[in-house]
Order: structure tokens, then C-alpha cells, then sequence
């Protein structure tokens, strides 16, 4: 079945670092991709998505680019701050209408000052 | 526009006892999922509700998970009797009926089986 697999944490960083959280999926066809983040008390909010190759989908900074040839949607930010500190899931869906979310084990983020 | 709010936002029972969890969908959206994300492990999926129907239950780990959305609006999450296993967040999401339309989900209930 489909899943996917994202880098196991935590992450630390200091502020204004650069961030990458590596993200490969398995699924059959063209789903969508997405990156969900969690604030500490929160739900989970979407963040950013792309729906098909070569799409990316941007967000408060941070970048995701749909590479199909290696069935990978990694989060980058060029310069983190404190408030970037969350968990951060990767998800795909098949362009279906009304089937489920399958979720990567999410990435704690910790930035420091 | 409200949220998808969950209630409650945390819940401690003992092994054997019964739990309810309730999730209010956004008004207007057909479709409602629960998913539960076990310490350190993925979010899970659980089942999806579109109106008052089960469209999938696949993900629903045993028969000591009873889901209901009567009326098509709120839905509950029955689990009886609570193992230690289940302890873990309980997520519920909405979305309206489109392809690709947005799931939005509540803050979730944090369920502890002691």
C-alpha cells in the first residue's frame, strides 16, 4: 500500500540556520503531496502542497518541490526561527475524492536562540 | 468560519473503562475522518464518514472502536473497553466533498489508558 517515510527526529538548530527534513513516499499513480505542522497545543495545519511533478508548493518560508523520479517532497527553509518549532508530517492523498491522508511519523523541530 | 473542535482535550482513564471522544466538523463539510497517532508513530487513519455514512472503516484497529455520526454532523468515538494500547491523540478532520479540497483538522484529544 502506500506510505510515507520521512527523516526521524528531533532536529535541533539554532536560529537562522537552514533546515531540510527529508520526505520519500510509495504510492501508485500521481497522488498529492503535503507537509502538515503541528504547534506545541495545536492541531495540524496544512502548510504547503503540490499536486503534481515539479510542482512546489511554498509557504512562511519554507519550500517543497514534487520530484516524481525520486518520490521525494523534502521541506527546506532557508533560515529558521524559534517559532518554526513544531512537529512537521509528511502526507500524501490519492486524487480521489474523499480518501484518507496517509501520514509520514512526523519530525520534532527544535530552533534555538 | 469555527473550526473543527474536538472535546475533550484530554481524557485519563483506567484499562476497562469506557471513553467518548466528539468531533465537530466545520459547518457544511460532508466528509469527517478520525485518525490516531500513537506515541513516536505516524498519524494513523481510522475511518471516514461522508454525511452519516461509513465510507471506509479499514483503519478502525478493532471491534472495541465504535464510530457513529448521526444526523451527519457530530460524530463520536466510542472505545469500550479501553486497553493500554489505545492510549494515544485522537485526531478528527473535515473536508467538503471536492477532489483535492482541504482536510482541516481539530487540536485533537490526547487520550491516556492507565
Amino acid at each position: 500500500g502506500d506510505s510515507v517515510t520521512q527523516m526521524e527526529g528531533p532536529v535541533t538548530l539554532s536560529e537562522e540556520a537552514f533546515l531540510t527534513i527529508n520526505c520519500t513516499y510509495t504510492a501508485t499513480g500521481y497522488p498529492s503531496l503535503f507537509w502538515y505542522v503541528q504547534y506545541p497545543g495545536e492541531g495540524l495545519q496544512l502548510l504547503l502542497k503540490a499536486t503534481k511533478a515539479d510542482d512546489k508548493g511554498s509557504n512562511k518560508g519554507f519550500e517543497a518541490t514534487y520530484r516524481k523520479e525520486t518520490t521525494s517532497f523534502h521541506l527546506e527553509k532557508g533560515s529558521v526561527q524559534v517559532s518554526d518549532s513544531a512537529v512537521y508530517f509528511c502526507a500524501l492523498i490519492q486524487n480521489q475524492a474523499g480518501t484518507a491522508l496517509i501520514f509520514g511519523k512526523g519530525t520534532t523541530l527544535s530552533v534555538s536562540s | 468560519e469555527a473550526g473543527v473542535t474536538q472535546f475533550p482535550s484530554h481524557s485519563v482513564i483506567e484499562k476497562g473503562q469506557t471513553v467518548t471522544l466528539r468531533c465537530d466538523p466545520i459547518s457544511g463539510h460532508d466528509n469527517l475522518y478520525w485518525y490516531r497517532r500513537v506515541m513516536g508513530k505516524e498519524i494513523k487513519f481510522l475511518l471516514h464518514f461522508v454525511k452519516e455514512s461509513k465510507q471506509d472503516e479499514s483503519g478502525m484497529p478493532n471491534n472495541r472502536f465504535l464510530a457513529e455520526r448521526t444526523g451527519g454532523t457530530y460524530s463520536t468515538l466510542k472505545v469500550q473497553p479501553a486497553e493500554l494500547e489505545d492510549s494515544g491523540v485522537y485526531f478528527c478532520a473535515s473536508s467538503q466533498g471536492r477532489i483535492n479540497s482541504p482536510l482541516h483538522f481539530g487540536n485533537g484529544t490526547r487520550l491516556t489508558v492507565t
